[in-house]
């Protein structure tokens, strides 16, 4: 079974950086796998943030950023603001043609 | 602009099975695939299962043999079916455009999502 790892919680003070992951159990991950990320506030649909990797939905400011870092995908908040105050999920897209999600980060802004 | 809209929330009683629609507007049906995803209360995002403009299925091994995802495209309509509802099937269940260029496998349009209460 394909599990896509998150980190759980993550903490940042307004104004400053922070670099959330994804990665996979069964290895590294790369830009094959066409991470994706998404950004949720309670009781509200998910927004995508990024798709294949590093590029920006429509309308997502671009202190929102992806890449892979190491053997993981990563999404980075610059100059983070209070209401990025969310859980962001991860996508992974599979070669057997899945699409897995990771089990999000509560990020909090204080 | 693309938008997408889900039916109304229901109730179901364990073992019966539920079927919930999205409306597409503002782009073809045959143009893009649907995602269906899954939230439990306090719990993360689950894909479910995909269906591509063409019809063309694929189904998360947790759900395979209780999912059926259709579309029909007369009606701009994509339906997700589930079967054998148990208690743990309490979501909200959302249904997502796949984002264009479709070689990118993400998604990109989300409806608000339809509560589903599996209860006795």
């Amino acid at each position: 079974q394909t599990v896509v790892t998150q980190e759980p919680s993550f903490s940042v003070s307004p104004g400053g950086t922070v670099t959330l992951t994804c990665g996979l159990t069964s290895g590294p991950v790369s830009t094959s796998y066409y991470p994706s990320w998404y950004q949720q506030t309670p009781g509200q649909a998910p927004r995508t943030l990024i798709y294949n990797t590093n590029i920006r939905s429509s309308g997502v400011p671009d202190r929102f950023s992806g890449s892979i870092r190491g053997n993981k995908a990563a999404l980075t908040i610059t100059g983070a603001q209070a209401d990025d105050e969310s859980d962001y999920y991860c996508v992974l897209y599979m070669s057997s043609g899945i699409w897995v999600f990771g089990g999000g980060t509560k990020l909090t802004v204080l | 602009q693309a938008q997408i809209v889900q039916s109304g929330a229901e109730v179901k009683k364990p073992g019966a099975s539920v079927k919930v629609s999205c409306k597409a507007s503002g782009y073809k049906l045959i143009n893009n695939g649907m995602h269906w995803v899954r939230q439990a209360p306090g719990q993360r995002l689950e894909w479910m299962g995909w269906i591509s403009g063409h019809g063309h299925t694929k189904y998360s091994q947790n759900f395979q043999g209780r999912v059926t995802i259709t579309t029909d495209t007369s009606a701009s309509t994509v339906y997700m079916e589930l079967n054998n509802l148990t208690f743990a099937d309490t979501a909200v269940y959302y249904c997502a455009r796949e984002g264009p260029p479709y070689f990118y496998h993400y998604m990109d349009v989300w409806g608000k999502g339809t509560t589903i209460t599996v209860s006795s």
